[in-house]
């Protein structure tokens, strides 16, 4: 499956370090989402993006900063993180939240590992 | 707040075994998906159930769709090695079709 790509796949960074997760959607939806998937937690939405605007923000601490440039491509700034938010990041797209067509393609994940 | 419940959390067959996974939601969905993921893997979109009562098939794979539209299963029958994965259920709820996701259910299939 090509629809939805993700870099890095697997990221190691020390807790001073800044990085960014990328996100490319090839399926022409017009949201975009950041998921964070921890071991024996449930599946956490992070961000959700509907044409270019942010239109859902779970709480998620500002060391994480999205970034959503067009509909195509999804960002995750990364600054000063702490060893607990070592996860799995998700990227997903749909038709958009409100169209009745909410399916979710997922993209491979970025495997987080904060030293 | 809306919530979507999964059981069981794990579930440990030998192969050849039926195995199902039950969601129940605490609110009225407008529809429920399903999920699989592949250890290693990511989510992959098997289903999407919309009307009340509704029954879906694929091959082994049996969901249905509660009348109250707050439930939902999905029933695998004699499990094969590469049904392992985490089951997830989705429920879009609310006027503002918030996608609310279960814990999933872990199933591992003894060869």
């Amino acid at each position: 499956e090509t629809g939805v790509t993700q870099t890095p796949r697997h990221l190691v960074m020390g807790m001073t370090n800044k990085k960014s997760l990328k996100c490319e959607q090839h399926l022409g939806h017009n949201a975009m989402y950041w998921y964070k998937q921890s071991a024996k937690k449930p599946l956490e939405l992070m961000f959700v993006y509907s044409l270019e605007e942010r239109v859902e923000n779970n709480s998620v601490p500002s060391r994480f900063s999205p970034e959503c440039p067009n509909s195509s491509h999804l960002f995750l700034h990364l600054h000063t993180l702490q060893p607990e938010d070592s996860a799995l990041y998700l990227c997903a797209s749909s038709q958009g939240p409100g169209t009745g067509k909410e399916t979710q393609y997922f993209g491979p994940g970025t495997r987080l590992l904060v030293l | 707040g809306q919530q979507v419940m999964q059981i069981p959390q794990y579930q440990h067959v030998q192969e050849g075994e039926d195995f199902t996974t039950y969601c129940n939601s605490s609110t009225t969905l407008s529809n429920i998906q399903w999920y699989k993921q592949r250890p290693g893997g990511h989510p992959v979109f098997l289903i999407q159930l919309v009307k009340s009562g509704e029954v879906k098939k694929q091959k082994r794979l049996t969901f249905q769709f509660g009348e109250a539209k707050k439930n939902s299963s999905l029933h695998i029958t004699a499990t094969q090695t590469t049904d392992v994965g985490t089951y997830f259920c989705a429920g879009l709820a609310g006027n503002n079709r918030k996608l609310i996701w279960g814990l999933g259910t872990s199933l591992a299939v003894n060869p």
